[in-house]
């Protein structure tokens, strides 16, 4: 069965600063996604990520995959508050399009 | 393109009630999915649809059924509504076989009292 671990699940860090979201999983799979949730709101596609080594920046966040380990970091740079959201991984089963999320990770930023 | 929509937004059951929750993608994609949310976790899929006239078991398929209408709709069912489906459901659909990520709808928020 494949799992899919995040942590930490809460986050709170001050404006600034920077901070790793780290993406374990228990089975291989070389597709892994990003995903954002506002509260209350639908998730919104962050980073896809297709292959081992494969990293993608998008503004102050930048994501990469390390097949052979199983993980796959959401690095945040000089995190800003608008950042302040639930963030969520979630692996293909086998390339099959068929997603496992993890329980997410609150981030909170405060001035 | 309104991407993905779902019908409705809020709802109230009594237990025991039926209701069919309505999604639409006009993407032209292949897949689709139906997932829920339950506070504080992650999305769990429901029932997914890899083509037109193919529908599957996810993680936590009981208590609903699915229907692929044709390529753009893709219906969830729920037969006989518990309190334990209570939840926040999402409807998402890709195109199948390219790694794209996936696309989601706003969500229907579910009470069954």
């Amino acid at each position: 069965e494949l799992k899919v671990e995040q942590n930490p699940l809460f986050l709170s860090m001050q404006e600034g600063k920077n901070y790793t979201i780290y993406c374990n999983y228990s089975t291989t799979s070389d597709r892994l996604y990003w995903y954002r949730q506002d509260p209350g709101k639908s998730l919104e596609s962050l980073f896809v990520l297709l292959s081992n080594g494969a990293v993608k920046q998008e503004g102050r966040l930048m994501a990469s995959l390390d097949t052979k380990a199983r993980l796959s970091t959401l690095h945040i740079t000089a995190a800003v508050h608008d950042l302040s959201a639930t963030y969520f991984c979630a692996v293909d089963m086998n390339n099959t399009d068929k997603l496992i999320f993890g329980t997410g990770t609150r981030l909170q930023v405060f001035p | 393109n309104a991407g993905v929509t779902q019908t409705p937004k809020f709802q109230v059951l009594k237990t025991g009630q039926s209701m069919t929750l309505q999604c639409a993608q006009d993407m032209n994609h292949n897949s689709m999915y139906w997932y829920r949310q339950d506070p504080g976790m992650g999305l769990r899929l429901i029932y997914y649809s890899a083509s037109e006239g193919t529908t599957d078991k996810g993680e936590v398929p009981n208590g609903y059924n699915v229907s692929r209408l044709n390529k753009r709709e893709f219906s969830l069912r729920l037969e006989s509504a518990a309190p334990s489906q209570t939840s926040v459901y999402f409807c998402a659909s890709t195109v199948a076989g390219e790694g794209d990520t996936q696309y989601f709808g706003p969500g229907t928020r579910l009470t069954v009292l």
